[in-house]
């Protein structure tokens, strides 16, 4: 079955600091990897895609790196922000048949003054 | 800037109505799909939409369950009986081509009592 494990579950920090999500998955054959931000209440908003063969892609002040070959993603946020306080989910598009997505849990984010 | 559109905000029902979630997705995409997310749970995948037809769907889109484009604009979901269980949150999505950004509505709060 396919799974996405994200950690941690949830993290706060300061202002201004950086931080970094983590996303394992079992998805495969493997089509792309999306991370969302979503805040209470709202509908998921796209940061970033990667497909299989790219290894990082950048938003702004999001980073997000793939291992296709360890089936890990990692989101880097630098110099965070208030309003960066959300939740952050990753989903795993599977490729050969079906595009069924998988999402996580997603890591809650809140950023203190 | 475009934006997905979704109608009403928050449902409420009594247990074995029917009920319609009504969508507009953005204009020029191709794709839609529709989401849930039980109140403090992962979002689920429900149903892809694709050239006037379902192209996928989930075992939680069961017969209860159906969509329809009925105009040029609108996507609907519809529930035939609602059952408690279908309390959650429905998001409507669409995109344009493939890997494209997929762009969520604000959501609808189903409430079955």
């Amino acid at each position: 079955k396919n799974q996405v494990e994200q950690s941690p579950q949830s993290l706060i920090i300061l202002e201004g600091k950086n931080c970094t999500l983590q996303c394992n998955y079992t998805v495969s054959p493997f089509s792309n990897l999306r991370w969302y931000k979503q805040d209470t209440g709202r509908g998921p908003v796209s940061l970033t895609i990667m497909t299989f063969s790219e290894n990082t892609k950048s938003n702004g002040r999001y980073t997000a790196t793939l291992d296709a070959d360890t089936k890990q993603s990692s989101l880097h946020i630098t110099a965070s922000q208030l309003s960066d306080s959300a939740s952050y989910i990753c989903v795993v598009t599977p490729s050969g048949g079906s595009y069924i997505p998988t999402f996580g849990r997603g890591t809650s984010l809140i950023v203190h003054p | 800037e475009p934006e997905v559109t979704q109608t009403p905000s928050h449902q409420v029902t009594q247990m074995g109505q029917e009920v319609i979630l009504r969508c507009v997705p953005i204009s020029n995409h191709l794709y839609f799909y529709w989401y849930r997310q039980i109140l403090g749970q992962k979002v689920e995948f429900l149903v892809s939409f694709y050239n006037n037809e379902i192209s996928e769907k989930s075992e939680i889109f069961d017969d209860q369950f159906s969509v329809e484009r009925p105009d040029g604009s609108n996507f609907t979901l519809k529930i035939r009986s609602t059952k408690l269980e279908d309390s959650a949150m429905y998001f409507c999505a669409s995109n344009g081509q493939g890997y494209n950004e997929q762009f969520f509505g604000p959501g609808t709060r189903l409430t079955v009592l």
